[in-house]
């Protein structure tokens, strides 16, 4: 079935790097946008970043800018975030989801499980 | 920067109710407009898209109207199963900015 597995997420200390990994099966990964959203605890959702099917488009929230990048490897059907200058405010279940439709106008209708990410000393 | 506003924070309901939430946009995002219901310790779930779009599979009871800069989701019947976190999020600039979500609870 339609599915996207979080992985990587863990404890860093502030000023560290991460890289999470986004596996999908069960569509054609190379078809569709892909984005990374956040959810501090006990908090609502951010929204992080976005990446194009083919990757040539990007962008980035504000609070993530300069630090974090995203990128995708269509052949292994998995998207990624970079995750560089770690601050506690980064402290977040990350979460992966598809973008329905092609294009920039799109709701994301697949999410996966989320995976914990804890910047902490 | 977009700001989207969702009222009430919290929401006190008993089974059967109708339920209204509403969303509103600091700017028109015309009707690229999503709601998401949340339950703890899970993704969220999209339910409904460019504002009144049924997702498949999701209940009838739920619906969307709106268009501009104020959006409703109306639960038309509450259910046990709807008691959760539902969230708004505009899609039409490329900062796709979440509501703070609207805690529905039981009474």
């Amino acid at each position: 079935q339609v599915q996207l597995v979080e992985s990587g997420g863990g404890l860093v200390q502030p000023g560290g790097s991460l890289r999470l990994s986004c596996a999908a099966s069960g569509f054609t990964f190379s078809d569709y946008y892909m984005s990374w959203i956040r959810q501090a605890p006990g908090k609502g959702l951010e929204w992080v970043s976005y990446i194009s099917s083919g990757g040539s488009t990007i962008y980035y929230g504000d609070s993530v800018k300069g630090r974090f990048t995203i990128s995708r490897d269509n052949a292994q059907n998995s998207l990624f975030l970079q995750m560089n200058s770690l601050r506690a405010d980064d402290t977040a279940v990350y979460y992966c989801a598809r973008a329905m439709v092609r294009g920039l106008k799109s709701a994301f209708d697949i999410w996966g499980q989320g995976t914990m990410v804890t910047v902490s000393s | 920067d977009f700001q989207m506003t969702q009222s009430p924070s919290t929401l006190s309901a008993s089974v059967g109710d109708r339920v209204t939430i509403t969303c509103r946009a600091s700017q028109s995002v015309s009707s690229w407009l999503a709601w998401y219901q949340q339950k703890p310790g899970k993704a969220p779930k999209l339910l409904i898209y460019k504002a009144s779009t049924l997702e498949s599979g999701v209940p009838s009871r739920f619906s969307g109207s709106g268009s501009g800069t104020e959006f409703t989701l109306t639960i038309s019947s509450l259910q046990p199963d709807d008691f959760a976190t539902y969230y708004c999020q505009q899609y039409d600039s490329y900062s796709r900015t979440f509501g703070q979500g609207t805690k529905v609870e039981i009474k």
